[in-house]
């Protein structure tokens, strides 16, 4: 199984930009990177995910490096409502095993 | 479209007591996931259901805990005999059918504290 590396917490001010790290050095060809938050114990959300191109939805921007070692989330605007932890997930399991594996993930605190 | 949806989202049960915690996936959705995520810590995968099926259980504690998901009605997770380690939330997840990537979408979660 694949496995990410997140810094714990990261604090970003109101308004600017914020990017996450994940790092995922291990990911085989045909596994995804998937981004959930969870916010103050509510159930996890679902950002974005991506395979090797960046993509772009209303929520945030993945960014996966060209070799898939590694990616960045990215939240344009943040606002004090995006403070939560945000987990980095390589989707793992094969067909009829598609389990999430969350690890501790990185606890974003917006700063008004 | 209602989102995935848990009942009861609080339930407190004493020890020795049996626990049983419902979910209804989205509408389409026919895959159903069971996760536990005790004070402070990650969510841990526990079971995952098709209708009528369990494919992966690799997650579940071998005693006390069961999972089904019938052919109509919600999927039910039950622990028989509660203990004060089973106080945790209880988050459900459900995808349609389809290809190994379908995106899990999660319920608000069933907080069970035993007493």
């Amino acid at each position: 199984d694949a496995k990410t590396t997140q810094p714990p917490s990261m604090d970003c001010a109101e308004g600017r930009a914020a990017n996450l790290p994940c790092n995922h050095s291990t990911i085989s060809g045909n596994e995804y990177v998937y981004w959930y938050r969870q916010i103050h114990s509510q159930g996890p959300q679902y950002i974005i995910h991506g395979l090797k191109n960046n993509e772009t939805n209303e929520m945030a921007s993945l960014i996966i490096t060209e070799d898939r070692k590694s990616s960045t989330l990215i939240l344009p605007h943040a606002t004090l409502r995006d403070t939560a932890v945000y987990y980095c997930i390589v989707r793992v399991g094969q067909r009829g095993a598609q389990k999430l594996v969350f690890g501790q993930g990185t606890r974003l605190t917006i700063n008004p | 479209n209602a989102g995935v949806m848990q009942n009861p989202r609080h339930l407190v049960r004493r020890r020795g007591q049996e626990a049983r915690l419902r979910c209804s996936p989205m509408k389409g959705h026919s895959h159903v996931y069971w996760y536990r995520q005790l004070p402070e810590e990650g969510l841990k995968f526990m079971v995952y259901l098709q209708k009528e099926n369990i494919i992966d259980e690799s997650g579940m504690p071998k005693e006390r805990f069961s999972a089904e998901f019938p052919k109509e009605g919600p999927s039910i997770l039950r622990i028989q005999q509660v203990v004060r380690g089973d106080s945790a939330a209880y988050f459900c997840a459900s995808s349609p059918p389809g290809g190994i990537q379908e995106t899990q979408y999660f319920g608000p979660g069933t907080r069970l504290l035993v007493l």
